[in-house]
């Protein structure tokens, strides 16, 4: 069962640009939200992360909205970047497990 | 700290051969994970340790794969009698609380 999807296998967007990538959660229950940055050859890197009690969260470049009664979450990425090119993983967990739920993942290209 | 290493980072076997990979957490982190990956997935929920404790596990984890985690350090994963569809990227990750978790580079493994 596919709890956490992103429905998006790629995206390329020009150097500058805004680049947003989209997940979905079906499981009620998921009460943080994490993106992580993948390259290859490399494990993923944790990049940024919300609880449920917030609708937004910034660092730096990277921002993440959260839509609860919509079950969506995205990652903005303002100006995208030719380094920021790698594959991004959507995750969710719950207070009650101890597993974390993957999304397929998104690969980014950005265009210089 | 160098972070969270995994040894080895590839391993080539044959089918019915059994393999052991190791993961080195993160020194303070009591949490330790473990995922496999596949072509195209997200990383999927193998075990969990706390400390030494083996918590969880994922219906995934059949009867030939088992985790040890002594004296809460390192931990490892074995995999008896592989089979092809053992193929993947076995990653391994560690963390202070449920939240962030940091992953290892990850080992791939080829069951031929």
């Amino acid at each position: 069962d596919q709890q956490v999807k992103q429905n998006s296998p790629s995206l390329s967007v020009q150097e500058g640009r805004i680049s947003i990538l989209n997940c979905d959660y079906t499981n009620s229950m998921f009460d943080y939200f994490l993106w992580y940055k993948k390259y290859p050859a490399e494990g993923p890197t944790f990049l940024i992360s919300i609880s449920s009690i917030k609708d937004k969260n910034e660092d730096g470049r990277f921002t993440v909205f959260l839509n609860k009664s919509a079950k969506h979450l995205s990652l903005h990425i303002v100006p995208s970047q030719p380094g920021d090119s790698a594959v991004y993983f959507c995750a969710a967990s719950s207070y009650n497990n101890n597993d974390m739920r993957f999304g397929a993942g998104t690969r980014l290209t950005v265009k210089p | 700290d160098t972070g969270v290493s995994q040894d080895p980072r590839h391993k080539i076997t044959k089918r019915g051969q059994n393999v052991t990979f190791r993961c080195d957490p993160i020194s303070e982190h009591n949490r330790l994970y473990w995922y496999r990956q596949t072509l195209g997935q997200g990383p999927e929920f193998l075990t969990y340790f706390q400390n030494e404790a083996q918590l969880e596990k994922s219906r995934l984890l059949s009867d030939r794969f088992s985790a040890e985690r002594p004296k809460g350090s390192f931990s490892t994963l074995e995999i008896q009698r592989t089979e092809q569809g053992d193929s993947a990227m076995y990653l391994c990750a560690s963390s202070f609380s449920r939240d962030e978790q940091y992953f290892g580079p990850g080992t791939r493994l080829t069951v031929t």
